[in-house]
């Protein structure tokens, strides 16, 4: 039972275009949600978060939203960079109780030059 | 500061041997956590540990996984006996005070190959 999804595996993107990268939650007792980078040969690296009481966090070129009654939220990048190639995994837990995180199953991102 | 130490970084067993992988969380951290990374299933969550002590183990595939972690630098994962469906990556992974709202620090992972 995967309670936080990543319905696409892999994603193709031109650079200087806008990456989007979706993530849907089956558990509504998440409040908090993450994403993580990871590339290969290396472990995952934490890239930006986001409460349920926002709706948008943005650091940088890096964008997340989170739409709760929908139970969905994306990272937008903009503009991608070949070097934001990598897999992106988003994970939720609950805040106020949770000590662990749920992740999904990744997207692999590539961003042609 | 060092990061997440985890050994060995690459191992391949045959099938019914003895795995054990070890790992060193960043010091001071509170929580310890052991990740499968597959492509079916992402990053799943096998156990995690506060102040050395298991709190949910309910992530651990089979009676053949066993982890430990007999002092606050220290941890290992063991699986007897192994089973060609046991390749995956295994991350080890810490955080300061909790995972949800602080920032997880993954090793650089195993990567386990049971043929």
């Amino acid at each position: 039972d995967q309670q936080v999804k990543q319905n696409s595996p892999s994603l193709s993107v031109q650079e200087g275009r806008i990456s989007i990268l979706n993530c849907d939650y089956t558990n509504s007792m998440f409040d908090y949600f993450l994403w993580y980078k990871k590339y290969p040969a290396e472990g995952p690296t934490f890239l930006i978060s986001i409460s349920s009481i926002k709706d948008k966090n943005e650091d940088g070129r890096f964008t997340v939203f989170l739409n709760k009654s929908a139970k969905h939220l994306s990272l937008h990048i903009v503009p991608s960079q070949p070097g934001d190639s990598a897999v992106y995994f988003c994970a939720a837990g609950v805040e106020w109780s949770g000590d662990k995180l749920t992740f999904g199953t990744g997207t692999r991102l590539a961003v042609r030059p | 500061d060092a990061g997440v130490i985890q050994s060995p970084r690459h191992e391949v067993t045959e099938m019914g041997q003895e795995v054990t992988l070890r790992c060193k969380p960043i010091s001071g951290h509170d929580y310890l956590f052991w990740y499968r990374q597959t492509m079916m299933r992402g990053l799943e969550l096998l156990i995690y540990f506060n102040n050395n002590v298991p709190i949910d183990d309910s992530g651990m595939p089979e009676d053949r996984f066993s982890a430990k972690m007999p002092n606050a630098s220290f941890s290992t994962l063991k699986i007897q006996p192994s089973e060609p469906r046991d390749s995956a990556v295994y991350f080890c992974a810490s955080s300061l005070v909790r995972a949800v709202g602080d920032t997880i620090y993954f090793g650089e992972g195993s990567w386990l190959t049971v043929v």
